[in-house]
């Protein structure tokens, strides 16, 4: 699986957009982006996936480059419930759950 | 719908001891899969099961094993445990297993080993 880079944390005000970054350069064609999120002692959440068109739902957006080398997860409304650690994971178009966390982004939504 | 549950929530054990823990899926899922959390090597996964079958596997001892039955209901199995094997155990059910589906998590098992 393509290996990410995350920045290990970012601070957003509440009632802010907060926009994560995310670096798969490696990334191939089958590749899919998945974002998780993790609130503390909790099991993580699943936000959104993509492959290659920008994705939007209930909890948030995910646009993704045009060459698919990094992607951007918002959130567009903080709130200080959102104060999570950010997982970018990607991996491909098979079968099977194992998915690959790295360190991840700790988001501090501040009042 | 009722989500993934896992038992017990909290344990404690003896190092040499072994443990079983629980993870029901949420209902109509057949893929199970485990992770162990550390604050030092963070979330790894372990092991996942689809239909009864160990379908992928991770990087972990023989020590590590685990089971699903008909049900889709899954154990995982620590044998001889050893105080690094102190970690918050989480269990993961999905649909289908196939990507891109989302799994989801259980509240976990913290296993504390002294």
């Amino acid at each position: 699986d393509a290996k990410t880079t995350q920045p290990p944390s970012m601070d957003c005000a509440e009632g802010r957009a907060a926009n994560l970054p995310c670096n798969h350069s490696t990334i191939s064609g089958n590749e899919y982006v998945y974002w998780y999120r993790q609130i503390h002692s909790q099991g993580p959440q699943y936000i959104i996936h993509g492959l290659k068109n920008n994705e939007t739902n209930e909890m948030a957006s995910l646009i993704i480059t045009e060459d698919r080398k990094s992607s951007t997860l918002i959130l567009p409304h903080a709130t200080l419930r959102d104060t999570a650690v950010y997982y970018c994971i990607v991996r491909p178009d098979n079968y099977g759950q194992n998915f690959v966390f790295g360190p991840g982004t700790r988001l501090s939504v501040l009042p | 719908k009722a989500g993934v549950t896992q038992t017990p929530r909290y344990l404690i054990k003896t190092r040499g001891q072994q443990v079983t823990l629980s993870c029901s899926p949420i209902s109509g899922h057949r893929s199970v899969s485990w992770y162990q959390q550390t604050p030092g090597q963070g979330l790894q996964f372990l092991f996942e099961y689809f239909s009864e079958t160990q379908r992928n596997k991770g990087n972990f001892p023989g020590r590590f094993s685990g089971r699903q039955f008909s049900n889709s209901r899954s154990e995982m199995n620590v044998s001889t445990l050893e105080l690094g094997d102190s970690a918050l155990y989480l269990c993961a059910s999905s649909l289908y297993g196939g990507s891109p589906t989302e799994a989801f998590f259980g509240q976990g098992t913290r296993l504390t080993v002294v």
